[in-house]
């Protein structure tokens, strides 16, 4: 079983929905990301924390803003999303810094935007 | 430029057969990290092996190892003895030091379909 944790695990939604992914990790990893994937294709860096504090942001739309509570926790809330939003999101967490450190992912949220 | 290279879109492997995916990567960074993971069609990523890029020995788990040819900037996955269960999308990633002193992701190449046949 994975160590990183994301509900929901299926979320479809409107247009017009506000609806939220979450992910916790128990690791004591510092910092964590959200990555967007599209069926048949790698997996797209959305936003790293770093110490609770936001510290990349690849240009994503602002209908998704991430928040970090604390640092067990990530959430990603969703505004007005559009219908080719709908992919796979994963949640990861890593020890602070260093290439030498992997990412753990979450089993991810399969989101369908309607 | 593209910084990880899979050129294998799919492949079918023999049940047992020894199998090897191909990555080639880009950096100019003397410190990095090579990482190889596993996507079953239920969605999770699941982190195999890894290579520094300082490491004098190819990196060893279980049935993977990893065939690292500094020189060519090549970090191929041998998968020994495969069964039906390695049958999934295989994701060849790197990771760069990291910059002003955050953390950095990963950047993944396109990826390898494999599917053992009984």
């Amino acid at each position: 079983d994975t160590e990183v944790t994301q509900t929901p695990k299926h979320l479809v939604m409107g247009m017009t929905n506000k609806k939220s992914l979450k992910c916790e990790q128990h690791m004591g990893h510092r910092a964590m990301y959200w990555y967007k994937q599209k069926a048949k294709k790698p997996p797209e860096l959305m936003f790293v924390y770093s110490y609770e504090k936001l510290s990349i942001n690849e240009s994503v739309p602002s209908r998704f803003s991430p928040e970090c509570p604390n640092s067990s926790l990530l959430n990603l809330h969703l505004h007005a999303l559009q219908p080719e939003d709908s992919a796979l999101y994963l949640c990861a967490s890593s020890i602070q810094g260093g290439s030498n450190s992997p990412l753990h992912f979450g089993n991810g949220t399969r989101l369908t935007v309607t | 430029a593209q910084k990880i290279t899979q050129t294998q879109p799919g492949m079918f492997v023999q049940e047992k057969e020894a199998v090897t995916l191909d990555c080639t990567y880009d950096t100019s960074d003397p410190s990095y990290g090579l990482f190889w993971y596993k996507q079953p069609s239920s969605g999770e990523m699941i982190f195999l092996i890894y290579q520094g890029s300082y490491d004098q020995q190819n990196a060893t788990e279980g049935r993977y190892s990893l065939n690292f040819q500094k020189a060519r900037k090549s970090a191929n996955l041998v998968i020994s003895a495969s069964q039906l269960g390695d049958s999934a999308m295989y994701f060849c990633a790197m990771r760069e030091r990291e910059s002003g002193g955050g953390a950095d992701g990963l950047t993944f190449g396109k990826g390898t379909h494999l599917i053992i046949q009984p």
